[in-house]
């Protein structure tokens, strides 16, 4: 199955600034999904992001607080920003893989 | 409203028994469904998965049973081992979204 680094894989960021998290994958692949898990919630999607276009995203996320970059088939990033201590959650990515999907490994994010 | 939902945030089993992690949903439109293990600082790896048309799928120690006409879904595990110990996520897939359960910690005692 694939491989994805990710980092970082946690951070602590004042609020008010922007954190940008990064995955790497190690085949090509058109989609990638960015998930955020708050605590005590379940995983939930940020947004769709595919090369070469803008990234699809869920109902409650925005473009201007969370862009995504996508500029080609084995990297992502996507960008916290202007957080607050409400954006504290754990992030991932992920890409399909056989009967199921690949995960990275997370990024765990305080806001303080 | 959950979609998705896993009504046992933690489970403790001693070693050897079998586990049993229980999951419900509400929308019969996608009909795959998957079992994500997490571990501590690890993103969620795959499990095991299952589509509607069985009502049961297994793999090792580890069997899925699908009941679509209550919209249940279990995830067993016999024997049970310490390395075991881990959130266990049910998710409902079978379009481009994924949507996760809550989790349920499973504690396998030695």
């Amino acid at each position: 199955s694939a491989v994805i680094s990710q980092k970082p894989s946690r951070d602590i960021c004042q609020r008010g600034t922007s954190l940008t998290i990064q995955c790497q994958v190690d085949s090509q692949v058109t989609m990638m999904f960015w998930y955020r898990q708050q605590p005590g919630q379940s995983l939930t999607l940020i947004a769709t992001a595919n090369q070469g276009s803008e990234a699809t995203y869920e109902s409650g996320f925005v473009i201007d607080k969370f862009p995504i970059s996508r500029p080609n088939l084995t990297f992502s990033t996507l960008t916290v920003s202007n957080m607050s201590p409400e954006d504290s959650s754990i992030y991932l990515c992920s890409v399909p893989r056989g009967d199921g999907y690949t995960f990275g490994s997370g990024t765990r994010l305080t806001v303080v | 409203d959950q979609q998705v939902k896993q009504n046992s945030p933690s489970l403790s089993v001693q070693e050897g028994r079998i586990s049993i992690l229980n999951c419900d949903y509400t929308n019969s439109m996608f009909d795959y469904f998957l079992w994500y293990k997490k571990y501590p600082a690890e993103g969620p790896t795959f499990l095991i998965s299952i589509s509607s048309i069985k009502d049961k799928n297994e793999d090792g120690r580890f069997t899925v049973f699908l009941n679509k006409s209550a919209k249940h879904l279990s995830l067993h595990i016999v024997p049970s081992q310490p390395g075991d110990s881990a959130v266990y996520f049910c998710v409902q897939g079978g379009s481009e979204k994924l949507v996760f359960g809550k989790g349920t910690k499973l504690t396998v005692n030695p």
